[in-house]
């Protein structure tokens, strides 16, 4: 079984829709992390979480809210998709320092 | 903030060819990672440095943490078909909290048979 699972691994929905998608780990890990890839821009972070009750803005957060209903559960919201939110998502986990764990992605298009 | 420059920002080669792409960064890093990415996955992590200086090898890969601490490189040596993908760098400036990574645009890498 993977290590780090998000769902739904595609979505399509439209403008102005509310649209969550989750993240479960089983690697035991306190931090958790979302990021939004786009064509030539590499990996940029929406969100991150280094305990249950601990969320921080990244650098691209605007648009996006979080929820860590667990350790092993970190959801993220898009309250009105829009267009320009197009792209792929993903989530990672890591220990305390060090490299990160990621999962397959989810890939959403706004219409 | 922070920014990696990755270059070269795609690459063509034929099977058996050595590859070499490389990262920079204005600021310090701690860390240094290199990831690849396949069509329809998240990034797999390749290798893992921690040391000004430090080479490290995985396989055909080499990875070097740059002595200034604001560069590193990857090698592949002999390339072969299923090298194809987007490499990625990542690291960790050394004024930022915890385990946040910055990322840098990808490489991504085509091997002709």
């Amino acid at each position: 079984d993977a290590d780090v699972t998000q769902t739904p691994r595609n979505r399509i929905t439209k403008t102005g829709k509310r649209i969550m998608l989750e993240c479960s780990q089983t690697k035991g890990h306190d931090r958790m992390y979302w990021y939004r890839q786009d064509p030539g821009l590499g990996l940029r972070l929406i969100y991150y979480s280094f305990d249950v009750k601990d969320i921080n803005k990244g650098e691209i957060s605007d648009g996006y809210s979080v929820s860590r209903q667990a350790q092993a559960k970190f959801s993220l919201s898009l309250e009105s998709a829009i267009p320009n939110q197009t792209a792929l998502y993903f989530c990672a986990t890591s220990e305390d320092a060090g490299f990160q764990y990621f999962g397959p992605g989810t890939r959403l298009t706004v219409t | 903030g922070q920014q990696l420059n990755q270059s070269p920002q795609s690459m063509f080669i034929q099977e058996g060819e050595d590859v070499s792409m490389n990262c920079t960064s204005s600021s310090i890093f701690n860390t240094w990672l290199w990831y690849k990415q396949e069509p329809g996955e998240g990034p797999v992590l390749l290798i893992a440095l921690y040391k000004a200086g430090e080479l490290t090898s995985n396989g055909r890969l080499t990875a070097q943490f740059g002595i200034t601490r604001k560069d590193s490189f990857l090698n592949i040596s002999a390339s072969i078909p299923s090298d194809v993908g987007i490499y990625f760098c990542a690291g960790q400036p050394v004024e930022t909290s915890g385990s946040r990574l910055t990322f840098g645009e990808g490489t991504q890498l085509t091997v002709n048979p």
